[in-house]
């Protein structure tokens, strides 16, 4: 079965600190994967995706991501946070064809202290 | 555009009520989906539609129907609320796929908050 892994459930950083969270998948096929961020008390917006050629995608807002697919990651990254990144993270994958829903981690909370 | 948006967003329910949840996207898409957010399990599939009239079950069904007479609109219904459907319900959309391939991303609607006493 499908799954998604998030390792890291809360993490608390100071400002300007360096950001990884990981993501794991077990999924067989050729996959799409995502990072979505939920701000405190909205909705999820999409940070980044990958569907294919180069496995370093940017997103949004200065995040990164880079699909190994040797080890079914996709750890999502940032050089430097800022507080308004506290949020949470959720990390998703689906397959590029037959049903194609999206499985979600369980999230990652992120605490940024100014 | 509004995008996807969702009505009630707040609701407090009696064990053994009804209710239904309502989900509308003005962007045309074809696939819609309904997930619930419960603190440290992430966002689970309940129900999806790959288009007008067809509906499937996604990974938590029991205890919700759904139906899809349009594009735009996805209604969930709760039949008979139980405390264990205290949850925050996101529906989201996606557009068709392009080439045989589903590469686009979901369109989350703003949540509606479900408490079940």
């Amino acid at each position: 079965a499908q799954s998604v892994s998030q390792h890291n459930h809360h993490v608390i950083l100071s400002e300007a600190a360096s950001l990884e969270l990981g993501c794991n998948y077990s999924y067989g096929g050729t996959v799409n994967l995502f990072w979505y961020v939920q701000y405190p008390g909205q909705h999820l917006q999409l940070l980044l995706k990958y569907f294919s050629g180069d496995p370093l995608v940017k997103g949004i807002k200065g995040f990164e991501a880079e699909f190994i697919k040797s080890k079914f990651s996709f750890n999502l990254r940032k050089p430097s946070v800022q507080w308004s990144d506290t949020a949470e993270y959720f990390c998703a994958v689906n397959r590029q064809t037959g049903a194609n829903n999206l499985f979600f981690g369980t999230g990652t909370r992120l605490t940024v202290i100014p | 555009n509004a995008g996807v948006t969702q009505t009630p967003k707040f609701q407090v329910l009696k064990t053994g009520q009804s209710m239904t949840l309502q989900c509308a996207q003005d962007m045309n898409h074809e696939y819609m989906s309904w997930y619930r957010q419960d603190p440290g399990m992430g966002l689970r599939l309940i129900h999806y539609s790959v288009g007008a009239g067809i509906t499937d079950q996604g990974e938590v069904p029991n205890g919700y129907n759904v139906s899809r007479s349009t594009t735009e609109d996805f209604p969930l219904r709760l039949l008979s609320a139980a405390p264990s459907q205290t949850s925050v319900y996101f529906c989201a959309s996606r557009d068709r796929t392009s080439g045989g391939l589903n590469t686009g991303e979901l369109f989350f609607g703003e949540g509606s908050r479900l408490t079940v006493l």
